[in-house]
């Protein structure tokens, strides 16, 4: 079985200023993580995953997120807001195999101007 | 890259009616598609594992016989809700694994619900 924990269902940040969205997880098996962004009414883009390798992951937008498996966390990380930036964002795991994910409870993100 | 193709994206329909949500592939097969619904300011729950050709596996908690499943074809899941009533409200999601081999997910855009 697995979980997620984000910590922080709103997070402010200034324009330029660095962005950081807390992940933490739980599994049963090693984990296949994902961050993924939502606008409203819409589906879920995917920012990065990580699967196995690199515990670094560099995705779109520049995003990236580090897999430390000692903290159980996969937090997302940007070095300067952008205002496009503002959404929802939410953090999932997996097992892998046939399963699907499993979501945190999303984290808000403002970007002040 | 792989897309999911959701319809309708908003549908309203009167309580105790029924109401069908398409989810399809394009370009790819997808022989395991899941469904979630996600509520207001709420994150995604998953529903249930829809494959291909087999009956739907239903999260715990989740009545089967109000969100029916099918997945006829390989590039087709449908979720139909049954007898809606306004409580059935919501936003559903379908997603599809990634083809070849790769682990990823891709999501339709979804199809909000609204039942009156």
């Amino acid at each position: 079985a697995q979980s997620v924990t984000q910590l922080g269902s709103h997070v402010s940040v200034s324009e330029g200023a660095l962005v950081l969205l807390r992940c933490n997880y739980s599994s049963s098996v090693p984990p296949y993580l994902f961050w993924y962004v939502q606008y409203p009414n819409q589906g879920l883009q995917l920012l990065l995953k990580y699967t196995t390798g690199a515990t670094l992951v560099k995705g779109i937008n520049g995003f990236e997120a580090e897999f430390k498996k000692s903290e159980t966390s996969f937090h997302l990380t940007k070095p300067s807001a952008h205002m496009s930036d503002a959404a929802e964002y939410f953090c999932a795991v997996t097992g892998g195999g046939a399963d699907g994910l499993t979501f945190g409870k999303g984290t808000h993100l403002i970007i002040q101007p | 890259g792989a897309v999911v193709s959701q319809h309708p994206s908003r549908v309203i329909c009167k309580s105790g009616t029924s109401v069908k949500i398409e989810c399809r592939s394009l370009d790819f097969q997808a022989t395991t598609m899941f469904w979630y619904r996600q509520f207001p300011k709420k994150s995604l729950m998953l529903m249930a594992t829809s494959n291909e050709g087999s009956k739907a596996t239903y999260e715990q908690g989740v009545e089967k016989d109000k969100f029916l499943i099918n997945h006829a074809s390989l590039t087709l899941s449908t979720l139909t809700v049954t007898s809606a009533h306004p409580e059935d409200s919501s936003f559903y999601i379908c997603s599809a694994r990634d083809p070849g081999g790769g682990l990823g997910y891709t999501f339709g855009s979804g199809t909000r619900l609204t039942v009156v």
